[in-house]
């Protein structure tokens, strides 16, 4: 249990349409990553949010966009869904006390577009 | 692209020390060692890491070779519980200053724990 909630747990969408995905960090973690997880594959990172700003951001196209609220809690949005985009989209905080921070992923929102 | 090499697959019998490599050749001096796992349906979780000496914790130990270009995950006495996905990635520690959160995953190396 890593303290790191996210919801909704699984989500069917069609092809077109936009979702929302959410994510609570774990407490006293400023820092949330998202990670994109297709079937078979390691998780991608797709951009992280420190203080309410995005910084670093992977190989995503800008229709993948995110949001971070004082109270460090994350979404991720996605526009104009596609097939491909079905995966399990994981989130991860962390806390940029010291150095070498280690993260604390949530069990995923599993999407699938249709 | 990941900057480690993992084997696909491998079995262990419980009870039975599991030995998992990674070969990360192109290591750079500032850059660590970290291992992940992940069981399924659920999200990667954090084992352990280390820059060049070997590290033990109540997981895991890792054995970092004196070259760091090579580096082998021991788990010690390996459960029907530690079957997984085990992700052995590179990235540069210190303090936050740039994308802390982006870890490159590769597809790891799924450990089959057999009674």
């Amino acid at each position: 249990e890593t303290g790191v909630t996210q919801s909704p747990t699984h989500l069917i969408k069609t092809r077109g349409q936009q979702v929302t995905l959410r994510c609570s960090s774990q407490s006293g973690h400023n820092t949330v990553s998202w990670y994109q997880q297709a079937l078979g594959q390691g998780p991608q990172f797709i951009f992280q949010y420190y203080r309410e700003e995005e910084n670093g951001r992977g190989n995503f196209p800008p229709r993948f966009s995110g949001l971070q609220f004082p109270n460090y809690s994350s979404e991720l949005n996605v526009n104009a869904l596609e097939l491909d985009d079905s995966a399990l989209y994981l989130c991860a905080s962390s806390s940029p006390r010291g150095a070498n921070e280690k993260l604390f992923f949530g069990s995923g929102t599993q999407l699938s577009v249709l | 692209d990941a900057k480690t090499t993992q084997p696909p697959s491998m079995d262990c019998a419980e009870g039975r020390a599991a030995n998992l490599p990674c070969n990360h050749s192109t290591i750079s001096g500032n850059e660590y060692v970290y291992w992940y796992r992940q069981i399924h349906s659920q999200g990667p979780q954090y084992i352990i890491h280390g820059l060049k000496n070997n590290e033990t914790n109540e997981m895991a130990s890792l054995i970092i070779t004196e070259d760091r270009k090579s580096s082998t995950l021991i788990l010690p006495h390996a459960t029907l519980r530690d079957t997984a996905v085990y992700y052995c990635i590179v990235r540069v520690g210190g303090r936050y200053g740039g994308s802390q959160g982006n870890l490159i995953f590769g597809k790891g190396t799924k450990l089959s724990v057999k009674p």
